[in-house]
């Protein structure tokens, strides 16, 4: 079975731009998180999709959106792009509701701000 | 918000020696706890977690934790270190008690010397 994919796996922009980046989840999965690493803050949690709602949401701007499609394949789009920005973006894929379920992690998307 | 702490963010052991990476969590119910590596340029594997189930939990590897609840703590072990454990180690949290929404540490860079 594939793991997570994400698309493009590095990504440069400049400031004042926008981005998205892409995510397809474990065959199967229907629930998807994304993550922001950096240096600096470590890995904190973005927001989580299950059936193309989101689920819960993490303590970042509202620069940072997502969506998630009927195939469960997921978007994450940061607008107004900063310096800041710069970072590894993970995204997670799992089952779903039901008990403590796994999340499988795809490679990362490192975007960098110039 | 729960919070995790790992203690050092760099640990260097020898091959063959004793692993220990250091993790406490604050939590005001049961926690849901997973340990996570990342090696250079990768997403983050699953190493183990704990469901309050048995409290000593074997995970892959031959890595092993055990959780404290006394002392608010899941510290991950190996009993004898490989060269191909270097890498970076996650101690994490679920805020929603269902794999979900993970909190971080600030993580472990695991070392190993021949």
């Amino acid at each position: 079975k594939a793991g997570v994919t994400q698309t493009p796996r590095y990504l440069i922009k400049t400031r004042g731009q926008q981005v998205t980046l892409s995510c397809s989840p474990i065959s199967g999965h229907r629930s998807v998180s994304w993550y922001q690493q950096t240096p600096g803050q470590g890995l904190q949690f973005l927001f989580e999709y299950f059936s193309e709602t989101q689920r819960n949401k993490g303590n970042f701007p509202g620069r940072f959106s997502g969506r998630q499609f009927s195939n469960s394949r997921s978007e994450m789009n940061v607008s107004t792009l900063e310096l800041g920005d710069s970072a590894l973006y993970l995204c997670a894929s799992s089952t779903g509701p039901g008990g403590v379920y796994e999340q499988y992690f795809g490679p990362g998307t490192r975007l960098t701000v110039t | 918000a729960q919070s995790v702490t790992q203690l050092g963010s760099h640990v260097s052991v020898s091959e063959g020696a004793l692993v220990l990476l250091r993790c406490n969590y604050s939590s005001s119910v049961p926690p849901y706890l997973f340990w996570y590596v990342q090696y250079p340029n990768q997403g983050l594997q699953l190493l183990l977690k704990y469901t309050s189930a048995a409290t000593l939990v074997k995970g892959i590897n031959g890595f092993e934790a055990e959780f404290k609840k006394s002392e608010t703590s899941f510290h991950l072990t190996k009993p004898s270190a490989h060269m191909s454990d270097a890498a970076e180690y996650f101690c994490a949290v679920s805020e929603d008690n269902a794999g979900n929404m993970l909190t971080f540490g600030g993580g472990t860079r695991l070392m190993v010397k021949p």
